[in-house]
């Protein structure tokens, strides 16, 4: 079993639609978690950390269920921009080094 | 502008031969990073240096080496490259290790093995 797991999608959904993805980890001593975005052929860049009340930046809101281990990001009122591969990022805990644990991504598609 | 820069941005190499490739970030970073990404598949991490001076293996280091040339600089070396190491890879750096929210990414090495 991966580490962290997310439906690869597409998701392929209109302008101005609420989409919502999830991702699951294994190590339930999991201690930070973030979700990326990646443009096609770009590098990953930090889209907003998961924190365990849950937590809000403009249209995006991500959660934490720490009981079923899974963490989720919804997108409103979806933008063509908002058209990238959302990665999962987990640190789990290790007594060492904190080393992030990527999931493969969820490709979202977003159409006129 | 400030960031990561990775050299080379692609590359075509024959099986068995060698190549290094190089990172530099100007945002005073202590760790260093090298991922690779495949499809289908999320970030592996190749090496990494926690701060000057130290490297550390990661989850994929086979057939790699690395070097913390300087706190600004850390490459990665293929000694004889193989066909799985076809990938794209990415130098990331944080303010301290394992913080996750502060990684910033260079661009990427597209890099392919015939």
């Amino acid at each position: 079993r991966k580490e962290v797991e997310q439906d690869p999608g597409p998701f392929n959904v209109p302008e101005g639609a609420t989409v919502a993805f999830n991702c699951t980890y294994s190590n339930s001593a999991s201690q930070s978690f973030f979700w990326y975005r990646q443009d096609c052929r770009k590098e990953p860049k930090l889209l907003m950390s998961v924190y365990s009340s849950g937590n809000e930046d403009g249209r995006f809101t991500a959660q934490l269920n720490r009981a079923s281990q899974y963490i989720s990001l919804l997108i409103r009122d979806s933008k063509l921009s908002d058209s990238a591969t959302y990665l999962c990022v987990v640190i789990p805990f290790s007594g060492g080094y904190n080393k992030l644990i990527f999931g493969a991504g969820t490709r979202l598609a977003v159409h006129p | 502008n400030a960031g990561v820069t990775q050299t080379p941005k692609f590359q075509v190499l024959k099986t068995g031969q060698s190549m290094t490739l190089q990172c530099a970030q100007d945002m005073n970073h202590n760790s260093m990073y090298w991922y690779r990404q495949d499809p289908g598949m999320g970030l592996r991490l190749i090496y990494y240096s926690a701060s000057e001076g130290t490297t550390d293996k990661g989850e994929v280091p086979n057939g790699y080496n690395v070097s913390r040339l300087n706190k600004r600089e850390f490459s990665l070396r293929l000694e004889s490259a193989a066909p799985s190491q076809t990938s794209v890879y990415f130098c990331a750096s944080s303010a301290f290790s394992g913080t996750g929210s502060g990684y910033t990414f260079g661009s990427g090495t597209r890099l392919t093995v015939v």
